[in-house]
C-alpha cells in the first residue's frame, strides 16, 4: 500500500516555463516532506523540504507547497532549465517512524528546448 | 568532502549465489541507511544504523539479507542465497546524528542483477 503517490510518471515542459510536480500522501502522521532529484546512474540528491507546520518553502527557483487538509504537496520550478531534466521523487517522514524516508515512484521531467 | 561511495557499481550473479555490497558513508555521519529500488517501483527503506547499532531493520525483506556495520564506519549488505526478485538498485545513504531535517545523502547505488 503506497503511502506516497506520484500519479504522473512523466511530464514535459518548455524551457523557461513553470514545471509543477504533484504528490499525494495518505499517512496523516507524516511531519516532514522532501523532494529528491535523480539523474541516471546517480543516487537521489536532496532538493528541498518542508515541515508539516508550514505551507510553503522556497529556495531559489524551487518552491514546495503543502496542503495538509488535502494531503497534497507540489514542487514548482520556475523558470525551468535544461539541467532540470531528471526524475523527481516526492518523499515523507514521520517522527514515530524513525529516520526512514518513504518515497513515491518518481516523476520523470523533460525540459524541452 | 567526499560523498557516499558504494561498491561495486554493478553486480551480475546467478540465483543461489552470494553477493556482498559495500557502502562508505560521508566521514563523521553516524547514521547509515540502506534502501532498494526494484525496477519501476518506489525506493524502499531496508534498514538504519546509528554508528554500529541497528536502529531499525523493519524494511529487510527476509533473513537472506544480512547487514553489518562493524566499527561504525562502512557497512556491508550480504544477500545469501540470492533470488531473482532481489534484482534492483541498492542505495546507501548517510546523515548526521539528530539531523531533524531528515536530509540524507545518497550514494550512486549498486545495480544487482540476479539471473
Amino acid at each position: 500500500d503506497q503511502q506516497v503517490k506520484q500519479n504522473s510518471p512523466s511530464l514535459s515542459v518548455q524551457e523557461g516555463r513553470i514545471s509543477i510536480l504533484n504528490c499525494d500522501y495518505t499517512n496523516s502522521m507524516f511531519d516532514y516532506f522532501l523532494w529528491y532529484k535523480k539523474y541516471p546512474a546517480e543516487g537521489p540528491t536532496f532538493l528541498i523540504s518542508i515541515s508539516s507546520i508550514k505551507d510553503k518553502n522556497e529556495d531559489g527557483r524551487f518552491t514546495v507547497f503543502l496542503n495538509k487538509s488535502a494531503k497534497h504537496l507540489s514542487l514548482h520550478i520556475v523558470p525551468s532549465q535544461p539541467g532540470d531534466s531528471a526524475v523527481y521523487f516526492c518523499a515523507a517522514a514521520a517522527k514515530e517512524g524513525g529516520d526512514k524516508i518513504i518515497f513515491g515512484k518518481g516523476t520523470r521531467l523533460h525540459i524541452l528546448p | 568532502e567526499a560523498g557516499v561511495t558504494q561498491f561495486p557499481s554493478h553486480s551480475v550473479i546467478e540465483k543461489g549465489q552470494t553477493v556482498t555490497l559495500r557502502c562508505d558513508p560521508i566521514s563523521g555521519h553516524d547514521n547509515l541507511y540502506w534502501y532498494r529500488r526494484v525496477m519501476g517501483k518506489e525506493i524502499k527503506f531496508l534498514l538504519h544504523f546509528v554508528k554500529e547499532s541497528k536502529q531499525d531493520e523493519s524494511g529487510m525483506p527476509n533473513n537472506r539479507f544480512l547487514a553489518e556495520r562493524t566499527g561504525g564506519t562502512y557497512s556491508t549488505l550480504k544477500v545469501q542465497p540470492a533470488e531473482l526478485e532481489d534484482s534492483g538498485v541498492y542505495f546507501c545513504a548517510s546523515s548526521h546524528y539528530r539531523d531533524s531535517s531528515y536530509e540524507q545523502y545518497f550514494g550512486p547505488g549498486t545495480r544487482l542483477t540476479v539471473t
